[in-house]
């Protein structure tokens, strides 16, 4: 089936720690998108990506870092520095204007 | 930056009850997009609606962009209806970079 799938569901971290979440496609889209989710709000822009080896900060990015080494992969890297990363991670991709979405990852500190 | 804003922010209704959300937009926005999020967290998107009307069986969505709002109608609402409804939007000089609203929380009771 095509889709989008992040994993891991659940990530825990521990102070200081890096941690990297997955989202790989097999839609054949070029563009492909990470947003933060904090509860009760709407959804923040952290990296976005049209091609690949190319991408671009969002909104949020400090703290973050990614990669897009292949069309079908943009992992996300929540590095130490970003200070509270407690959060629901979502993945999208697109083709055109019409974005979506993956199931998620909830990332909780230690 | 172009600010979203949804209304209600809540939503209480019974199984049959029609509703209507509302999505207003501080500015020009392109690529207008409607979104459920399941209480799972998974995201749908529902409607690319830039302008015009769109119908999707008992969804149907109108965005008006000269008065830079757009609205969502729910007819004879399901439990399975129930989630958080987000309207999100790109400026015209960037529209890779959705901006979402804080969305509307629908709950449908039988």
């Amino acid at each position: 089936d095509g889709g989008i799938t992040q994993s891991p569901k659940y990530l825990f971290r521990k102070e200081g720690q890096n941690v990297t979440l997955s989202c790989e496609q097999n839609l054949n889209h070029d563009a492909m998108y990470w947003y933060r989710q904090d509860p009760g709000q709407g959804l923040r822009l952290i990296y976005y990506s049209q091609i690949v080896n190319d991408f671009q900060k969002g909104d949020i990015a400090e703290g973050y870092s990614v990669s897009r080494e292949k069309k079908e992969s943009f992992p996300l890297t929540v590095t130490s520095a970003q200070k509270n990363p407690t959060a629901f991670y979502l993945c999208a991709s697109s083709m055109g204007e019409t974005q979506y979405f993956g199931p998620g990852t909830r990332l909780l500190v230690l | 930056g172009i600010q979203v804003e949804q209304s209600p922010p809540d939503l209480i209704l019974q199984e049959g009850a029609n509703s209507t959300l509302r999505c207003n937009f501080s500015d020009s926005v392109n690529n207008l997009q409607w979104f459920h999020q399941n209480p799972w967290g998974q995201l749908i998107n529902l409607f690319y609606i830039p302008s015009g009307t769109k119908q999707n069986g008992r969804l149907s969505a109108t965005t008006v962009a000269t008065e830079r709002y757009s609205l969502l109608y729910i007819s004879s609402s399901q439990t399975t209806d129930s989630g958080v409804y987000f309207c999100a939007g790109g400026a015209s000089y960037n529209t890779d970079k959705l901006i979402f609203g804080t969305g509307t929380r629908l709950q449908v009771f039988p």
